[in-house]
């Protein structure tokens, strides 16, 4: 099975802009969790979606948010960038979201100028 | 709330040596699971090992192997044998039952070095 892919790879936006991070989940995985990764908070929970739904939100501002299509491929979307948000940003998939494991893909690296 | 603490944020260690990574957690759950991660220089987050919280045998997978202690709510990693290979950033994460919503809780992370 293909693993998790995430496009872009990289990103350069500038503040103010908006960006959409694509995540598409291993083939039959119907949940998909995204994070943030950065040198000064680490790896955290932005939100999880399962059949198109958002059931569960870190504690992130509205400007982070997301959706997952029926094909359970996601995106999330940051508006009005802050130099803030330059971060990994890691997209992990699993069957159903429970107790089980995630399988992450290989990261978006946004860095806002 | 549940958090994960490692306490070493760098490790080397020779290569063929034995090292072990240290990681608490703070849970009033009972039902959980947890795991280690390793990220390479290359980003990519790649799953070392799981642990299921009502198994009391320890997981062990080829030179990867954990140290849970449930009551004291440790689960320490030992990697065998150190690889040049192995040089990466190990996490260790957690998982409640409860959740049912897809929320790893990661600590700090340790960077592992190993030296040829």
């Amino acid at each position: 099975k293909a693993g998790v892919t995430q496009t872009p790879r990289y990103l350069i936006k500038t503040r103010g802009q908006q960006v959409t991070l694509s995540c598409s989940p291993i083939s039959g995985h119907r949940s998909v969790s995204w994070y943030q990764q950065t040198p000064g908070q680490g790896l955290q929970f932005l939100f999880e979606y399962f059949s198109e739904t958002q059931r569960n939100k870190g504690n992130f501002p509205g400007r982070f948010s997301g959706r997952q299509f029926s094909n359970s491929r996601s995106e999330m979307n940051v508006s009005t960038l802050e130099l803030g948000d330059s971060a990994l940003y890691l997209c992990a998939s699993s069957l159903w979201g429970g107790l089980e494991t995630q399988y992450f893909g290989p990261g978006t690296r946004l860095l806002v100028l | 709330a549940q958090t994960v603490t490692q306490s070493q944020p760098e490790m080397s260690v020779q290569e063929a040596e034995t090292v072990t990574l240290s990681c608490t957690y703070d849970t009033s759950e009972n039902n959980y699971y947890l795991f280690w991660y390793k990220q390479p220089p290359s980003r990519q987050m790649i799953l070392v090992i799981r642990q299921e919280a009502y198994k009391q045998q320890n997981a062990t997978e080829n030179r990867f192997s954990v140290n849970f202690q449930k009551a004291a709510k440790s689960f320490s990693l030992k990697i065998s044998d150190s690889q040049l290979g192995d040089t990466a950033m190990y996490f260790c994460a957690f998982m409640k039952s409860s959740s049912n919503t897809g929320k790893l809780i990661f600590g700090q992370g340790t960077t592992l070095q190993v030296k040829p």
